[in-house]
């Protein structure tokens, strides 16, 4: 199994703060790596794609970096729509299983 | 603008199946090159990858949930299946549904539907 690491687990911030979460895996992924946000009782949302390609329609001040088994998601000036939980994940193959990270809760300060 | 809705019991009792049923609107699963996959998130907890079935109908699970899985296309291929044996108040949670093209994370989700696991 690749297991898949996130830091840290609640970052506090106030609107306006550049914000970086960092996801490691447990072996090389090279790219095969997804962000997304979750609001409570929603379903995820695909922010980023492949380490570093954003969705289509997600604001530009989510950006994606990172490849091998560090990773990092970055909102540029935090925004009140941007206090969410982060969960990254990997999908490198089927055979090795598609795996999560624990998630990162963005939350007030 | 394609959609995914979940559907299915609510309540399931200790040791029988879990049955869901993901429909698919304004898309139809074998025309387009996705993968069609089902993920679970128990309540104040993390996401969980249980299975995927390819455009072509090759199904994968999660190794850690393997034999218990069961994912299928249904006939009229705007339908895709769920069946997890077995349960236990282990398998409680919220499933979701979800579209993934190639390469790409999973970028279309149903709303998800919550499965209680309870005698």
């Amino acid at each position: 199994d690749i297991q898949m690491t996130q830091s840290p687990s609640t970052l506090s911030a106030s609107v306006g703060d550049r914000v970086t979460i960092t996801c490691r895996a447990s072996q090389s992924i090279s790219s095969w790596l997804a962000w997304y946000q979750q609001k409570p009782g929603k379903a995820p949302k695909l922010l980023i794609y492949k380490a570093s390609n954003l969705q289509s329609g997600v604001p530009s001040r989510f950006s994606g970096s990172g490849s091998g088994t560090e990773f990092t998601l970055t909102i540029t000036s935090l925004q009140p729509d941007d206090f969410a939980t982060y969960y990254c994940h990997q999908y490198i193959s089927y055979s090795e299983g598609f795996t999560f990270g624990p998630g990162t809760k963005v939350d007030f300060k | 603008q394609v959609q995914l809705q979940e559907s299915g019991p609510g309540l399931v009792k200790p040791s029988e199946t879990l049955s869901l049923t993901c429909t698919v609107s304004g898309d139809s699963i074998s025309s387009s090159n996705y993968f069609w996959g089902w993920i679970r998130q128990p309540p104040g907890k993390g996401l969980e990858w249980i299975g995927s079935v390819s455009y072509s109908g090759t199904t994968y699970s999660n190794p850690s949930l393997k034999s218990r899985v069961t994912i299928s296309v249904d006939t009229s291929r705007t339908r895709f299946s769920l069946k997890l044996t077995s349960v236990t108040a282990a398998d409680t949670a919220v499933y979701y549904c979800a579209r993934r093209p190639p390469g790409f994370g999973m970028d279309v989700w149903g709303q998800g539907t919550m499965v209680t696991v309870s005698s």
